[in-house]
């Protein structure tokens, strides 16, 4: 069965790193992936958009990579600022059908000042 | 999130009872998805409704759920006989972009004792 996995693991890092977290796939083959950020008692906000024929997105400080053969995305957050703190879910898009997007249980990231 | 209201924020119930909960897009969206998050989990999907199409309940955990849209607008998630395990935040979201970028409601939190 498709499966998505997202580090667990609560993410610390200090202001002004970069924050690099991880989402590896198993039997799918996405047509996009996509990220988004979750905060407290709130639903999730899109972020980012790769495609698979994509190797990089960028979108300010933040950048995505997409390896197809890996079956891995890689989302980077550069200069990180504590208002980054927040859980990120990372979610898969076959292309067609209903499109419905199948999530990572996402990972927490907290930004210490 | 402004696109997509939801209510009501938080319901708690008795299992064994009926719920409601409410999903109410800005107009001009013809994608809706319904997803359930339990604590610490990824996203589920739920249902999709897209246009005057036959939903995609292929979603839904048992015969317990069941969901409408009125007027390609509204919709309404209706769980009867809830059971503990139902307990989870319920988000609403419909499709932003081309790409099939997902903008959410806040959620239902569902508490069922």
């Amino acid at each position: 069965s498709q499966k998505i996995e997202q580090n667990s693991e609560a993410l610390n890092i200090q202001e002004g790193k970069t924050a690099t977290l991880t989402c590896n796939y198993t039997n799918y083959s996405p047509a996009y992936l996509q990220w988004y950020r979750q905060d407290p008692g709130r639903g999730p906000v899109f972020l980012l958009l790769i495609r698979k024929n994509e190797k990089e997105k960028r979108k300010e400080r933040l950048k995505v990579t997409f390896d197809t053969t890996l079956k891995q995305s890689l989302f980077h957050i550069t200069a990180s600022q504590p208002a980054d703190s927040a859980t990120y879910l990372c979610a898969l898009d076959g292309g067609t059908g209903r499109r419905a997007l199948t999530f990572g249980s996402g990972t927490r990231l907290q930004v210490q000042p | 999130g402004a696109g997509v209201s939801q209510s009501p924020s938080n319901k708690v119930t008795e299992k064994g009872k009926d719920v409601e909960l409410r999903c109410d897009p800005i107009s001009g969206h013809t994608a809706l998805y319904w997803y359930r998050q339990s604590l610490g989990q990824g996203l589920e999907f739920l249902i999709y409704f897209q246009g005057n199409s036959a939903p995609d309940k292929s979603g839904l955990p048992s015969d317990r759920f069941s969901a409408e849209r009125t007027g390609g607008s509204v919709s309404t998630l209706t769980i009867q006989r809830t059971q503990q395990e139902d307990s989870a935040v319920y988000l609403c979201a419909i499709r932003q972009g081309a790409y099939n970028e997902q903008f959410f409601g806040p959620g239902t939190r569902l508490t069922v004792l």
